[in-house]
C-alpha cells in the first residue's frame, strides 16, 4: 500500500517569492494535516483538511495557506517567502475519523530560503 | 513556556541498555498521548499511542503516562543500533491537533 507522498523532497526559494509543495494521502484517507518542522521549534501544526474543507488552523501568518481537493490530494502555499520560513514542512493523513490517533507522515519537503 | 517540554538529548547508550525518555506537559485537558520516532531525513512514525493514564506495552518498548504528574515516559529495554533515532512525544486533547515536543535525539552504539 502506498504512504503518503510529499513533492517535491527538495525546494531553494529566494525570499519574496512564493512557493507550492504538494501531497497525496494514503487511498482513503480523507484528513491530511500540514506541520512544520524546524530544529528549534520542532513540529508545528498549520492546518488540517477535511473532505475539502479546513477544519483546524494553527497560529502561522496568512502568507501560510492550503487547499484540498475532492480526491484528498492536498497543496499548501507560502507567500512572500522569509528566511525564517526554512524548514521541513511533513503532511500527514489519516482516516479523519479518529483525527489524531494513526496520522502517517509523509518524508516532507525540505525548503530553503535564500 | 511551551505547553510540551522534551529534552533534546543527544542520548547516547551502549547497545543492550535500557532507555528511557520522558516528556512534561502543562495542559491537564490532554486525553491522547503519542511517541513518535524519527530517522533522518524521514517523517515521522508512530510507535505507541495510549489514552489517559496507565501503562501500554509493545515487545521492547513500554509507553507510561502519568496525568497527575503531567509526565510521559517511553522505555526501550535491549536497545539495539537500529534504534538511533529522534524520539518525538505528541499530545492532544481529543480530535484535536497534535501538540509536539521538540525530539530527543538518540544513539545506540555496538
Amino acid at each position: 500500500k502506498a504512504g503518503v507522498t510529499q513533492t517535491p523532497r527538495y525546494l531553494i526559494k529566494t525570499r519574496g517569492q512564493q512557493v507550492t509543495l504538494s501531497c497525496s494521502p494514503i487511498s482513503g484517507h480523507r484528513s491530511v494535516s500540514w506541520y512544520q518542522q524546524t530544529p528549534g521549534q520542532g513540529l508545528q501544526f498549520l492546518f488540517e483538511y477535511f473532505s475539502e474543507t479546513q477544519r483546524n488552523k494553527g497560529n502561522f501568518p496568512g502568507r501560510f495557506s492550503g487547499r484540498q481537493f475532492s480526491n484528498s490530494r492536498s497543496e499548501m502555499n507560502v507567500s512572500t517567502l522569509e528566511l525564517g520560513d526554512s524548514a521541513l514542512y511533513l503532511c500527514a493523513s489519516s482516516l479523519g475519523g479518529t483525527q489524531t490517533i494513526g496520522y502517517t507522515f509523509g518524508s516532507g519537503t525540505r525548503l530553503t530560503v535564500v | 513556556q511551551k505547553e510540551v517540554e522534551q529534552d533534546p538529548g543527544p542520548l547516547s547508550v551502549p547497545e543492550g541498555a535500557i532507555v528511557s525518555l520522558n516528556c512534561t506537559y502543562s495542559n491537564s485537558a490532554f486525553q491522547y498521548f503519542m511517541w513518535y520516532r524519527q530517522y533522518s531525513r524521514k517523517g515521522p512514525e508512530l510507535l505507541m499511542y495510549t489514552y489517559s493514564s496507565g501503562n501500554k506495552e509493545d515487545g521492547r518498548f513500554t509507553a507510561q503516562v502519568d496525568k497527575s504528574s503531567k509526565y510521559i515516559s517511553l522505555f526501550i529495554r535491549d536497545s539495539q543500533p537500529s534504534d538511533s533515532a529522534t524520539y518525538l512525544c505528541a499530545m492532544s486533547r481529543d480530535t484535536d491537533k497534535l501538540i509536539f515536543g521538540t525530539g530527543t535525539r538518540l544513539q545506540v552504539f555496538p
